[in-house]
């Protein structure tokens, strides 16, 4: 069964470098997400992404956050310079293109932390 | 702020019986709904999904929605030590800006109940 992968699993950083997170989507799939979780908190939406633009982005996703699709198969997250509180497990997710499916799955997620 | 409201738990059932798990959320414009399983240190993990009214079953699964109370529910017959985990309820936010459900609208999550099962 096709599923989305993520790497790194795990991230470890200093406070103020950038970050590059990997996502691969689910081949046919052609509508891309970010979400964080903070331990102990609830999933939070980062970003949607779509024909290669963004399509919506949450108050967290800030002029330190980018997303690229830089090829037919990676979809990244970057984080320009990243914070303490940046610490987080975040999670890419892809949906298909169908007429009445928007399901959204998710990959196993990158654990961020910040030091 | 839109919200999805969950209760945290954790709920106890024994292992065989049927666990109900229950969520509402308060924006009336919401027309898709998810329920994620999470194991502790894991993925959130598709189980369900319900766009209409009324019931739909999938396995030991059944998502029941009721638009008008803004409530919808996961039930999880014969329950096993294996569904131990933390149920996440999930609502698409509709964007006002654009007529009806959008292909990628972002999904807002519940904090999740836990759920144990107790062997």
């Amino acid at each position: 069964e096709p599923e989305v992968t993520q790497t790194p699993s795990h991230q470890v950083t200093q406070m103020g470098q950038e970050v590059i997170l990997r996502c691969v989507p689910i081949s046919n799939h052609l509508y891309f997400y970010w979400y964080r979780q903070i331990l102990g908190q609830k999933v939070e939406f980062l970003v949607s992404f779509y024909n290669n633009e963004i399509s919506e982005k949450s108050e967290i996703f800030d002029d330190q956050f980018s997303v690229e699709r830089p090829d037919g198969s990676n979809f990244t997250l970057k984080i320009r310079s990243t914070k303490l509180e940046d610490s987080a497990m975040y999670f890419c997710a892809s949906s298909e293109v169908g007429q009445t499916t928007y399901e959204q799955y998710f990959g196993p997620g990158t654990r961020l932390t910040v030091t | 702020q839109k919200e999805v409201e969950q209760n945290s738990g954790p709920l106890s059932v024994p292992e065989g019986a049927i666990a109900s798990l229950n969520c509402t959320y308060s924006d009336r414009g919401s027309q898709s709904f998810f329920w994620y399983r999470q194991y502790s240190g894991k993925s959130p993990e598709l189980i369900m999904f319900i766009y209409s009214n009324g019931d739909k079953e999938d396995g030991r699964f059944t998502a029941q929605l009721n638009k008008a109370s803004q409530y919808v529910s996961l039930l999880i017959r014969d329950s096993q030590p294996s569904d131990s985990a933390t149920y996440l309820c999930a609502v698409n936010e509709e964007r006002p800006q654009l007529l009806g459900m959008n292909r990628d609208d972002k999904i807002i999550f519940g904090k999740g109940t836990r759920l144990h099962i107790l062997p």
